[in-house]
């Protein structure tokens, strides 16, 4: 079974630019979740989807934070403008839905340097 | 308050020791119970769950819960050096869907 995919690995962009991150979750996993992890923190949940419905996108900064998950399999984040807070791994996970919602599988994450 | 709390450490033990790891949570109708390991550089990766009080034991691992308390542990018997690494604690709220980390526990074991 594959895992959960994600691009690109690592992004350096300078501050106001603007960066995308794509992932691909398990086939069949309806849920699909945006983490945003600082170093030394733990994960912190961005953006959570059910299919392509947002369930939660409380702690998604929305004045330059974008997400969306077309069709209900893959999904992109997107960061525009970025600030130097910004950098961090941004992991996506999935997970099927309900009962089991959180027994995650985590994607490599995309490591983003802010310069 | 923090709503998922873990002593950071870091938690040295000796190789072939019991390593104890400690989780309490704010919400008290939280319903499922997670523990993740993140090595270094990697992302995290599920080693238990648990849902109801008690204890569960998968291998050198033991997940136990106790609700009154609002406290999960994870205990590794015979620590590995290969068991180096943050141990994440998770819960999943009253709803059934968000699910909020702890900061994570680090875990060294001296071979």
């Amino acid at each position: 079974e594959a895992g959960v995919a994600q691009s690109p690995r690592y992004k350096i962009i300078e501050k106001r630019q603007s960066v995308a991150f794509w992932c691909n979750p398990i086939s069949g996993h309806a849920t699909l979740y945006w983490y945003q992890q600082i170093l030394g923190q733990g994960p912190k949940l961005l953006i959570q989807f059910q299919n392509n419905g947002v369930v939660d996108d409380s702690q998604l900064p929305k004045d330059r934070f974008s997400a969306e998950r077309l069709k209900g399999v893959d999904s992109t984040l997107k960061i525009q403008p970025a600030k130097l807070e910004d950098s961090a791994v941004y992991l996506c996970a999935s997970s099927l839905p309900s009962g089991r919602a959180g027994e995650q599988f985590f994607g490599p994450g995309t490591r983003l340097t802010v310069l | 308050q923090k709503e998922v709390e873990q002593n950071s450490g870091p938690l040295s033990v000796p190789e072939g020791a019991i390593a104890s790891l400690n989780c309490t949570y704010s919400d008290r109708g939280s319903q499922s119970f997670f523990w993740y390991r993140q090595y270094s550089g990697k992302s995290p990766e599920l080693i238990m769950f648990i849902y109801s009080n008690g204890d569960k034991e998968d291998g050198r691992f033991t997940a136990q819960l106790n609700k009154a308390s609002q406290y999960v542990s994870l205990l590794i018997r015979d620590s590995q050096p290969s068991d180096s690494a943050t141990y994440l604690c998770a819960v999943m709220g009253a709803g059934g869907f968000k699910t909020i980390f702890g900061a994570g526990t680090r875990l060294f074991v001296k071979a």
